[in-house]
């Protein structure tokens, strides 16, 4: 089945420590996005790819990093610069035909 | 820059209630609207969509029209279920090859028996 496979679904980090965030997608999607959910405040775009090798800040991008070296993966890295890290975090992909996105599970991180 | 502003939540109905979520909108050129909804712990799904002015989205019962002349795009539908239990977002794309989705703050529904 085609879809969007994030992982893992809970992680914890300590603080000072970077961790990274899995995406994968077999949609043959062109785009991906990294977007951050907190109880209240929707959701917040990070990051965004449109294409292999190419990426462009989100509207939080402060703290965070991401590549996308195939088509099918865009991992996120939280780093030690981001000051409060505890998030839900969603990742989806679109094609430019449809513009609809379609979702992950989702990651929960939480600093401990 | 784009917005889309949602009706606060929590909402709580009773079975069979009718349900309405208002979303109104700002966007430059023709955007396309979608409802997407998310139950606890998971991603989010995509409702129903619009891509033009007038279009009705349905999709399980739910329906929104895309109105241009109001920017808005209200869910509605006539019978809830405890399983419609779920957190709402209306969205949209603006702009010609736009690949960005600017979602609402979501809308917290809860259905009980």
């Amino acid at each position: 089945d085609g879809g969007i496979t994030q992982s893992p679904k809970y992680l914890f980090r300590k603080e000072g420590q970077n961790v990274t965030l899995s995406c994968e997608q077999n949609l043959n999607h062109d785009a991906m996005y990294w977007y951050r959910q907190d109880p209240g405040q929707g959701l917040r775009l990070i990051y965004y790819s449109q294409i292999v090798n190419d990426f462009q800040k989100g509207d939080i991008a402060e703290g965070y990093s991401v590549s996308r070296e195939k088509k099918e993966s865009f991992p996120l890295t939280v780093t030690s610069a981001q000051k409060n890290p505890t998030a839900f975090y969603l990742c989806a992909s679109s094609t430019a035909l449809t513009t609809e996105a379609f979702f992950g599970q989702g990651t929960r991180l939480t600093v401990v | 820059g784009n917005s889309v502003t949602q009706m606060e939540g929590p909402v709580t109905l009773s079975e069979e209630a009718f349900l309405t979520i208002n979303c109104t909108y700002t966007a430059t050129g023709y955007p396309s609207l979608f409802w997407y909804v998310q139950y606890p712990g998971e991603g989010l799904q995509l409702l129903l969509k619009a891509t033009k002015a007038d279009d009705k989205g349905s999709n399980k019962g739910f329906e929104a029209t895309y109105r241009k002349e109001t920017t808005s795009f209200h869910l509605e539908k006539g019978s809830v279920q405890v399983s419609d239990s779920a957190v709402y977002f209306c969205a949209l794309v603006s702009g010609a090859g736009s690949y960005q989705l600017t979602f609402g703050k979501g809308t917290k529904l809860s259905v009980i028996p």
